[in-house]
Formats: structure tokens, sequence, C-alpha cells
């Protein structure tokens, strides 16, 4: 099994539906992130969450929110999707030296 | 991120030949990363770099940041297909506990 483990893969929704994804994983770190990627854009930071009980929003967070479920489980709602939240979610973690993220294989996501 | 740029945007190189990919912070790195990402799939951790003038290899490829450390430049040596990808670099510019990321650099290796 994957270190990081994101569902769905692949979504496609329509305008307004609430959509959820979810990421689990086993590194056993306390952080985890959520970023979105955008031809061009690179990756930007959803939200972020150093342990169960600490989220903190990134430089995107209109429109998403977060729960964070136990020390491995990380999820990502979309209220009322629209079509420019079309893009390649990323779940990441990192530990407490922060010698880099280990990412999740990506939800590539398509509001229609 | 306008905080970090990447250059060149986009690489077709021949199988075999050496290519550089460089990234630039608007401030002072507390540190540097490289990441692989396959079209379409999740990123790889490649290397870390913290200390101006830091060098790291791994395989044929090869990070460096610079004394100022504001910039840092990745070169593949004798490149091949495998390379391919999206290279994107990734910087901590608050004292380790999150990552902006620049647009990334797309490499092609012609067979």
């Amino acid at each position: 099994d994957a270190d990081v483990t994101q569902t769905p893969r692949n979504r496609i929704t329509k305008t307004g539906k609430r959509i959820m994804l979810e990421c689990s994983q086993t590194k056993g770190h306390d952080r985890m992130y959520w970023y979105r990627q955008d031809p061009g854009l690179g990756l930007r930071l959803i939200y972020y969450s150093f342990d169960v009980k600490d989220i903190n929003k990134g430089e995107i967070s209109d429109g998403y929110s977060v729960s964070r479920q136990a020390q491995a489980k990380f999820s990502l709602s979309l209220e009322s999707a629209i079509p420019n939240q079309t893009a390649l979610y990323f779940c990441a973690t990192s530990d407490l030296q922060f010698d880099g993220y280990t990412f999740g294989s990506g939800t590539r996501l398509t509001v229609v | 991120s306008q905080e970090l740029e990447q250059s060149p945007q986009s690489l077709i190189v021949q199988e075999g030949k050496n290519l550089t990919i460089n990234c630039t912070s608007s401030k002072t790195l507390y540190g540097l990363y490289w990441y692989k990402q396959k079209y379409g799939e999740g990123l790889i951790f490649l290397m870390m770099l913290q200390k101006g003038g830091e060098e790291k290899s791994h395989e044929k490829i090869t990070a460096k940041l610079d004394e100022k450390k504001q910039q840092s430049s990745l070169h593949i040596t004798a490149s091949q297909p495998s390379h391919a990808g999206i290279y994107l670099c990734g910087a901590d510019h608050t004292g380790g506990f999150k990552t902006i990321f620049g647009a990334g650099t797309r490499l092609f290796v012609k067979a």
C-alpha cells in the first residue's frame, strides 16, 4: 500500500454539488497538507494541519473546508463545487523535522 | 508562486545530453526542495538543500544552492527518457513547516 493514499483518483462532478476528497497516511506523520495544481501555476496550498486539533488556512482556502478526523486522515471538502475548482489535488504529509513532503498520487477533479 | 521562479518552463533535450533547471527565490531560503512529477501523477521527493553552497547528488541528478541561499540549480547529466517529467522546486521561507512551489519545468527527453 502507498504511504499516502488519496481517494478518489478521478472525479467528475456538477456545479453546485458537494464533494469530499479523502487522504489517509501510514507514515505516522503529524503534519498533513492539501494542495491544488493548475497548469502553469505550480502547487498552491489550500489548508494544512499540524495535529488533530490544528487546522490552518493556506493561500487559497476560499470555497474549501477540511476535517482532520484522526492523525492519519485529512479530508478536503468543496461545499458547492464550481468549474474553476477543476484541478489536480494533492495531499501531502511531513514529519516535525520537515525534510520534505510525502505526496499522494493525486485526485483529478473536474467540475462541469 | 511569484516568490519562486523556475526556468525554463519547458525543455526538450536529446537523450544523452546534459541540462540545467534553475529556481530563483525573491527571499532568503531556509530550505530548498526539488521534486519530480511524472505526468498526471504524484510528486517524488528528490533532494533538500539548506546550507549556502550546499550540493547534493542522486544518481545523475545534482542540485546546488548558491551562497546567498536565493537560487538553486538542478543539473542532469547524460539525460535518459526516464528523466522526463515535471521538475518542481519548493521553498521554505518561514523556518520549516510549509512549502511554496515554483510553476515547474516540463522536461522531454527524445530518444
